[in-house]
């Protein structure tokens, strides 16, 4: 248990709906990261939040939409997804200082599949 | 651009056999250094870092000494258990900056 946890731990969706996916992590920290793990790939970060504000989208689609509304939830809005999005969505935190040396806290992830 | 590669997998060693885990990375600078573990159907934790060179990482008796010479920070432990299994993941992270950048990640496996 790392004090991050993610809903739901699986979803399989249709090419036309809407889900979200969401993380509460508990440990105090001030920056959440939302990454991919697909088969055969290494993870990939996809948006990163530090004090509430987005400090880094790494070229992700839109249909993917992130949210954070306080420092202890980070929500990802998904629609229209693609087959090629199916993958292990995990969350993680971290208290940011800026030192590059802070542990990032990792969620047990959400495992999308999209038909 | 920044790169982390790791040893191709899958590995399958027996019950308290010695391993090593080669990562190697590629930067502009000098990083700090992370052993992640994956164990199934969970997520990532952290294993064990380093963040300057020479520095040894270690935990639950894996280490990995930071090696800026060779730029390498490979994982070993002298005698691994079957709880052992999983997948390892070898990452760095510059100071100032908020990314993790991972290697593909090595699936273990221990055999009774």
């Amino acid at each position: 248990e790392t004090g991050v946890t993610q809903t739901p731990r699986h979803l399989v969706m249709g090419m036309t709906n809407k889900k979200s996916l969401k993380c509460e992590q508990h440990l105090g920290h001030n920056a959440m990261y939302w990454y991919k793990q697909s088969a055969k790939k290494p993870l990939e970060l996809m948006f990163v939040y530090s004090l509430e504000e987005r400090v880094e989208n790494n070229s992700v689609p839109s249909r993917f939409s992130p949210e954070c509304p306080n420092s202890s939830h980070l929500f990802l809005h998904l629609h229209t997804l693609q087959p090629e999005d199916s993958a292990l969505y995990l969350c993680a935190s971290s208290q940011d200082d800026s030192g590059g040396q802070e542990t990032q806290y990792f969620g047990p992830g959400t495992r999308l599949l999209v038909l | 651009g920044d790169s982390v590669t790791q040893m191709e997998g899958p590995v399958t060693l027996s019950e308290e056999a010695f391993l090593t885990i080669n990562c190697t990375y590629t930067a502009t600078g000098y990083p700090s250094l992370f052993w992640y573990v994956q164990y199934p159907g969970e997520g990532l934790q952290l294993l064990l870092k380093a963040t300057k060179a020479d520095d040894k990482g270690s935990n639950k008796g894996f280490e990995a000494t930071y090696r800026k010479e060779t730029t390498s920070f490979h994982l070993e432990k002298g005698s691994v258990q079957v709880s052992d299994s999983a997948v390892y993941f070898c990452a760095l992270r510059f100071q100032g900056a908020q990314k993790l950048v991972f290697g593909q990640g090595t699936r273990l496996t221990i055999n009774p």
